[in-house]
């Protein structure tokens, strides 16, 4: 049962443009999400993360959106560059009464982006 | 600051051994993750540890198992391997609390391949 989905494989943008990837998830219970980047033979990096009393988080050129309730969130990359090309990662992490950290993260199966010269 | 150090990159291992894999994480933080990434299904969660207890645990069998030491470091080991267990296992490092500010980093993983 996969309770984050990112149902796009793939996606290639033309550089200068707008990269939008997207995630879905199930579980009324994550509250927390992030979007990890990873290269080859190199582990998941993080980008941005998004709290969900939040709609909308941003830094630098990326911006992640939160509609709660459709639960779906956005990854936008704008302008996109040829350095962005990568796997990118959603995840999303349980509320949890002790309020410690949000290590159990739930990873969506990723989006190959590649970004066209 | 040095980044999350995992031992060794690759493994060869032939199938009903055990390995073992070796994770440092980051000065200063307490908890340690695990995951395993395979084609087609993403990064999946095995376990966590916070000051040598293992506090969350994902849906593996009881072969995969996990040990952290006073010093932080982790260990993760696998008996019987079976051909399926080839993967990439990522471990990752983060403070462990307060909630909200503890995005997780990741070592560069040890690549194990079962034949």
């Amino acid at each position: 049962d996969q309770q984050v989905k990112q149902n796009s494989p793939s996606l290639s943008v033309q550089e200068g443009r707008i990269s939008i990837l997207n995630c879905d998830y199930t579980n009324s219970m994550f509250d927390y999400f992030l979007w990890y980047k990873k290269y080859p033979a190199e582990g998941p990096t993080f980008l941005i993360s998004i709290s969900s009393i939040k709609d909308k988080n941003e830094d630098g050129r990326f911006t992640v959106f939160l509609n709660k309730s459709a639960k779906h969130l956005s990854l936008h990359i704008v302008p996109s560059q040829p350095g962005d090309s990568a796997v990118y990662f959603c995840a999303a992490s349980p509320l949890t009464i002790s309020n410690f950290g949000n290590e159990k993260l739930t990873f969506g199966t990723g989006t190959r982006l590649t970004i066209i010269p | 600051k040095a980044g999350v150090t995992q031992t060794p990159r690759y493994l060869i291992k032939t199938r009903g051994q055990q390995v073992t894999l070796s994770c440092s994480p980051i000065s200063g933080h307490r908890s340690v993750s695990w995951y395993q990434q395979t084609p087609g299904q993403g990064l999946q969660f095995l376990f966590e540890y916070f000051s040598e207890t293992q506090r969350n645990k994902g849906n593996f069998p009881g072969r995969f198992s996990g040990r952290q030491f006073s010093n932080s470091r982790s260990e993760m080991n696998v008996s019987t391997l079976e051909l399926g267990d080839s993967a990439l296992y990522l471990c990752a490092s983060s403070l462990g609390f307060p909630r909200g500010n503890t995005e997780a980093f990741f070592g560069q993983g040890t690549r194990l391949t079962v034949v």
